[in-house]
């Protein structure tokens, strides 16, 4: 069965300080994979997505994403977090359907 | 960029009412749409998929009868929750996939949600 998994629900990091939070998905087929975040009360905003291709993709705000087949990880990473960057994050893989099956998403926590 | 709109951002009805969610791409053309509900600090479920002119697909233990969804047009889809309970007091997203992109591997594109409130 396809799956993805976010194990940490909450991560706390003093700002400017660099983030990763991690990504796991179980597939017996190719997944296209997609980090998004929300804001209190909003929907979501697409961070980046891969693909195909180079497996380092880089998107809006500062944050990168390395896909690792053989991990079967899409971790994100951000070298130096700001406030602003409080939010929720979600994974999200699209598994050769028009679904997207969501992570349970990580909460990121910035402290001053 | 792909704007998806969803209105209202808040509604607060009474118990046994119907309430009507509005999302509409504003800027292309959206064959599929998506619903999805999210209790809070939870991941999103997806309750159904709709394809414009057709009848939405469900996913389990989702009541059709009562979510009804619309999608009459490719740039509109209408959630409609009838006789509304207070446990369907919830968070509830709209997405929308731009029916000029390639199908999978293309992003969702989200509105920002209804608050609805049952008392």
């Amino acid at each position: 069965a396809q799956s993805v998994t976010q194990l940490d629900s909450q991560v706390p990091v003093f700002e400017e300080a660099p983030v990763e939070l991690r990504c796991n998905y179980s597939s017996s087929v190719s997944v296209y994979l997609f980090w998004y975040v929300q804001y209190p009360n909003q929907g979501l905003q697409l961070l980046l997505k891969y693909l195909s291709g180079s497996t380092l993709v880089k998107g809006i705000n500062g944050f990168e994403a390395e896909f690792n087949k053989s991990q079967t990880s899409f971790h994100l990473r951000k070298p130096s977090v700001h406030i602003s960057d409080t939010a929720e994050y979600f994974c999200a893989g699209n598994f050769g359907n028009e679904k997207l099956t969501f992570g349970t998403g990580t909460r990121l926590t910035i402290i001053p | 960029g792909a704007v998806v709109s969803q209105h209202p951002s808040r509604v607060i009805c009474k118990s046994g009412t119907s309430v009507k969610i509005e999302c509409r791409s504003l800027d292309f053309q959206a064959t599929t749409m998506f619903w999805y509900r999210q209790f809070p600090k939870q991941s999103l479920m997806l309750m159904a998929t709709s394809n414009e002119g057709s009848k939405a697909t469900y996913e389990q233990g989702v009541e059709k009868d009562k979510f009804l969804i619309n999608h009459a047009s490719l740039t509109l889809s209408t959630l409609t929750v009838t006789s509304a309970h207070p446990e369907d007091s919830s968070f509830y997203i709209c997405s929308a996939r731009d029916g000029a992109e390639s199908s999978y591997n293309s992003p969702l594109h989200f509105g920002n949600g209804t608050r609805l409130t049952v008392t």
